[in-house]
């Protein structure tokens, strides 16, 4: 089946240091990919997605590209702030129509970010 | 709009207790999730409705688990008998067709069974 993997955590940065928590996924067929992000005591919100091969999603300073010669779509931001800390969700779905399109997702990766 | 809700936020029963949750989807979206997530693990797909159809339901969500949608507002999922393995955190989340069927998730209902 579907499956999403993704780096083991936590992970631990200093303020302004480069980010990448890797993923890759095994699918059948072309899924769309999401980041996801959960914030303390808050729910799982979109970070970012791409629908296809070469896309590259991107918000709030962070992108993520999907590679199909890879299978993977790796986090990234240049500059991680103390407010970046959270546990971040790589997932994936497949938007045929009739489907449920519901999300299959990885173990997450905790980010703490030191000032 | 203020979102995608859940009642209860936190859940304490007894092994054998019955329990039920509440998810109030954002209003206008026809499409509802219902997620569970164990410690250290992403949400897993439990079912799916569209409208008050239920639609989809995962291998998960064995006999003792029943979700419904009357009217196609809020949900309910309901847990018979419940069992230690039981606890974790139920997300729901709902999407509609213009926004791209994204998904908003709610804060979640975690259920401890002790």
């Amino acid at each position: 089946g579907d499956s999403v993997t993704q780096m083991e955590g936590p992970v631990t940065l200093s303020e302004e240091a480069f980010l990448t928590i890797n993923c890759t996924y095994t699918a059948t067929g072309y899924p769309s990919l999401f980041w996801y992000v959960q914030y303390p005591g808050e729910g799982l919100q979109l970070l970012l997605k791409a629908t296809k091969a070469d896309d590259k999603g991107s918000n709030k300073g962070f992108e993520a590209t999907y590679r199909k010669e890879t299978t993977s779509f790796h986090l990234e931001k240049g500059s991680v702030q103390v407010s970046d800390s959270a546990v971040y969700f790589c997932a994936l779905s497949f938007p045929f129509s009739g489907s449920a399109r519901q999300l299959t997702f990885g173990s997450g990766t905790q980010l703490t970010v030191l000032p | 709009d203020t979102g995608v809700s859940q009642d209860p936020r936190h859940k304490i029963t007894k092994r054998g207790q019955n329990v039920t949750f509440r998810c109030d989807p954002i209003s206008e979206h026809n499409r509802l999730y219902w997620y569970r997530q164990t410690l250290g693990q992403g949400p897993e797909f439990l079912t799916y409705f569209q409208n008050e159809a239920q639609l989809e339901k995962s291998r998960l969500l064995s006999d003792r688990f029943s979700a419904e949608r009357p009217k196609g507002s809020f949900s309910t999922l309901e847990i018979q008998r419940t069992e230690q393995g039981d606890s974790a955190m139920y997300l729901c989340a709902s999407s509609f067709k213009r926004e791209s069927y994204e998904q908003y998730f709610g804060p979640g209902t975690r259920l401890t069974v002790t």
